[in-house]
């Protein structure tokens, strides 16, 4: 089986303070991880994913995330935070055991403040 | 740049009635996704297609939601009829292939307020 958990379903941080999201995945095989972004009333966003190749994944606005076998992470991190950051994150996992159904995160809901 | 179209973005309807929801990919992609995001949470999967035929409708309500997509183009979700419990947000997405590493693209979504 696989599932997602985000650790904290809201977060808050400075403008220019270090941005860090968590989540942690199960998963029997290899898995495929993502990040969206939900701006209110919008659709998600791709920010990055990760397809086993480099670790470190580098995406859209600055964001990067590493993925952590050892420790079945895939935190999204971004050094300085933006008030246009302020949005709702959605990790997300797929892979071949559950035919590459991708599997949503709660979602963490950041909060930008001046 | 490519959108995946949705609409109505709003309904608004009482329990019982019937609502349909219409989504139009981007074009050439293969697969499209229907979502139900419930307020605080994150999507969860109705059903995919790969162009005309159905992939997975595992947790599609099929006593009372159905989708179709006829000519593996646009696609279509009802509910009949609807209940309380089905207020959400209703995501389209498509993607170029049937892979896990395929990036999906999401429609602005319709929100669905049931009376």
């Amino acid at each position: 089986a696989q599932s997602v958990t985000q650790l904290g379903s809201h977060v808050s941080v400075s403008e220019g303070a270090l941005v860090l999201l968590r989540c942690n995945y199960s998963s029997s095989v290899p898995p495929y991880l993502f990040w969206y972004v939900q701006y209110p009333n919008q659709g998600l966003q791709l920010l990055l994913k990760y397809t086993s190749a480099a670790t470190l994944v580098k995406g859209i606005n600055g964001f990067e995330a590493e993925f952590k076998k050892s420790e079945t992470s895939f935190h999204l991190t971004k050094p300085s935070a933006h008030m246009s950051d302020a949005a709702e994150y959605f990790c997300a996992v797929s892979d071949s055991s559950r035919g590459f159904k991708t599997i949503f995160g709660a979602g963490t809901r950041l909060f930008v403040k001046a | 740049e490519a959108e995946v179209a949705q609409s109505p973005r709003y309904k608004i309807t009482e329990k019982s009635q019937a609502v349909a929801f219409w989504c139009d990919p981007i074009s050439g992609h293969a697969t499209l996704y229907w979502y139900r995001q419930i307020l605080g949470q994150g999507p969860e999967l109705l059903v995919q297609f790969q162009d005309e035929s159905v992939v997975d409708d595992s947790q599609l309500p099929k006593d009372r939601f159905s989708a179709e997509r006829l000519k593996g183009v646009d696609s279509t979700l009802k509910i009949q009829p609807a209940e309380l419990g089905d207020s959400a947000m209703y995501l389209c997405a498509s993607s170029l292939g049937l892979g896990g590493t395929d990036t999906q693209y999401f429609g602005p979504g319709t929100r669905l307020t049931v009376l």
